[in-house]
């Protein structure tokens, strides 16, 4: 079956860090890859996806780019922001409309 | 943009009391989802519906059922609340469309306390 595993959190970065969270995946055929971001009180928006192999998603500074000879789809920004505090979930979708999600890691940027 | 609602952003209920969670969608897409989510775990799929009056489970579906009269809303119903179903609640839709890449728009979420 399908999976998704996040690394773990929570993460705790300084203001203008450099953020890595790591995500790789099982799943059969050729899956399409999410970024979600939860922030503090609020459901999940997408911030960024990506639908074949060597894709990169980007959005609000964030980008990813769909490694399938790795299974992986590493979320990274350059500098964060205090504003980018909130929980981070890795999803696929390898068939019909149903998502696979990850764990979920706990992003926190200290001024 | 897409805006999907959900009835209410917390609710306390008793144990053994009927609990209907509502969900309204504008974008007249066909599929809906439950989700609860649950810290150390994410979100885990408790019922879909890919049209009206269709359903299918999803990985949790026990303790729940759900109704789909219309397509623009779905309903999610705790027969006889448990305190183990205590969480959070996350409704979303999509469309049908796959060059939508099958992207799913979350409402707000239901903190859902059962004592």
């Amino acid at each position: 079956g399908n999976s998704v595993t996040q690394m773990e959190g929570p993460v705790t970065l300084s203001e203008e860090a450099f953020l890595t969270i790591n995500c790789t995946y099982t799943a059969t055929g050729y899956p399409s890859l999410f970024w979600y971001v939860q922030y503090p009180g609020e459901g999940l928006q997408l911030l960024l996806k990506a639908t074949k192999a060597d894709d990169k998603g980007s959005n609000k500074g964030f980008e990813a780019t769909y490694r399938k000879e790795t299974t992986s789809f590493h979320l990274e920004k350059g500098s964060v922001q205090v504003s980018d505090s909130a929980v981070y979930f890795c999803a696929l979708s390898s068939s019909g409309s149903r998502l696979t999600f990850g764990e979920g890691t706990q992003l926190t940027v200290n001024p | 943009d897409v805006k999907v609602t959900q009835s209410s952003r917390y609710l306390v209920k008793r144990t053994g009391e009927k609990v209907f969670l509502e969900c309204v969608q504008d974008m007249d897409h066909e599929n809906m989802f439950w989700y609860r989510q649950d810290p150390g775990l994410g979100l885990r799929l408790i019922y879909f519906s890919y049209d009206v009056k269709m359903k299918e489970k999803g990985d949790i579906p026990e303790g729940y059922s759900v109704s789909r009269e219309k397509k623009e809303r779905f309903s999610l119903i705790l027969e006889s609340a448990s305190t183990n179903q205590t969480s959070m609640y996350l409704c979303a839709s999509s469309s049908h469309l796959r060059d939508r890449g099958q992207t799913q728009y979350f409402g707000p979420g239901t903190r859902l306390l059962v004592l």
